[in-house]
């Protein structure tokens, strides 16, 4: 069956790198996502990477997909209390926007 | 566009009470999903519709959890009767499959069955 694993919990300084991992099943998934959600608010799609990619950056985000081991990561460079959320990784089927199965989330807090 | 528009945003309901949860989806998408959100359960799919029509509805609770979608623009989910144990918060997200990637989540309905 389809499951997303991720650690429930991430502390980080303000200005250190976070490294949010997440481990997948669906080998066939197309994208990978990870959605970030703030307090009280609905999810949104902060990033994707392509299945035939390894790396991509987008401002402070890298996202790093080792497809072999079915590992996905997010690295938030020069972490901000901006940050703090909960960050989902998801993995889709043969579509990028059908039926995305979500991890858990992993729950970001900012130390001062 | 709006994005997806949930109402209300919180309900507080007496348990046995039916609760209904309402959804306008992206104009020009056309899946539409329903998901509940808890501590224990984290993230959940309910049911999802394609073109209207229900796909999957395998992640509803119980028989006391039905969804419809009467037309393109329009879903609600409903719970008769409601239990403490329904208490969540419940997302709708739409998406237009072979169009932008990933879904469009609304900002949610806060349930709290007393």
């Amino acid at each position: 069956g389809e499951d997303v694993e991720q650690s429930l919990f991430l502390s980080v300084r303000e200005g250190d790198s976070s490294v949010i991992n997440c481990t997948y099943t669906d080998s066939s998934s197309t994208y990978l996502y990870w959605y970030k959600q703030e307090p009280g608010a609905g999810l949104q799609l902060l990033t994707y990477i392509f299945s035939n990619m390894d790396m991509k950056q987008d401002q402070r985000l890298t996202v790093l997909l080792n497809k072999k081991d079915k590992h996905l990561s997010l690295r938030i460079a020069d972490t901000q209390t901006g940050d703090s959320a909960i960050y989902f990784c998801v993995e889709t089927g043969d579509f990028g926007n059908e039926k995305l199965t979500f991890g858990t989330g992993t729950r970001l807090t900012i130390i001062p | 566009d709006a994005g997806v528009i949930q109402s209300p945003r919180h309900e507080v309901t007496e348990m046995g009470q039916e609760v209904t949860l309402r959804c306008k989806p992206i104009s020009g998408h056309n899946s539409l999903f329903w998901y509940r959100q808890t501590m224990m359960r984290g993230l959940e799919l309910l049911i999802y519709f394609n073109n209207n029509v229900p796909i999957d509805d395998s992640g509803m609770p119980e028989d006391r959890f039905s969804a419809k979608m009467p037309n393109a623009s329009f879903s609600t989910l409903k719970i008769q009767p409601s239990e403490p144990r329904d208490s969540a918060v419940y997302f709708c997200a739409s998406s237009l499959l072979g169009g932008d990637l990933g879904y469009t989540f609304g900002s949610g309905t806060r349930l709290t069955v007393v």
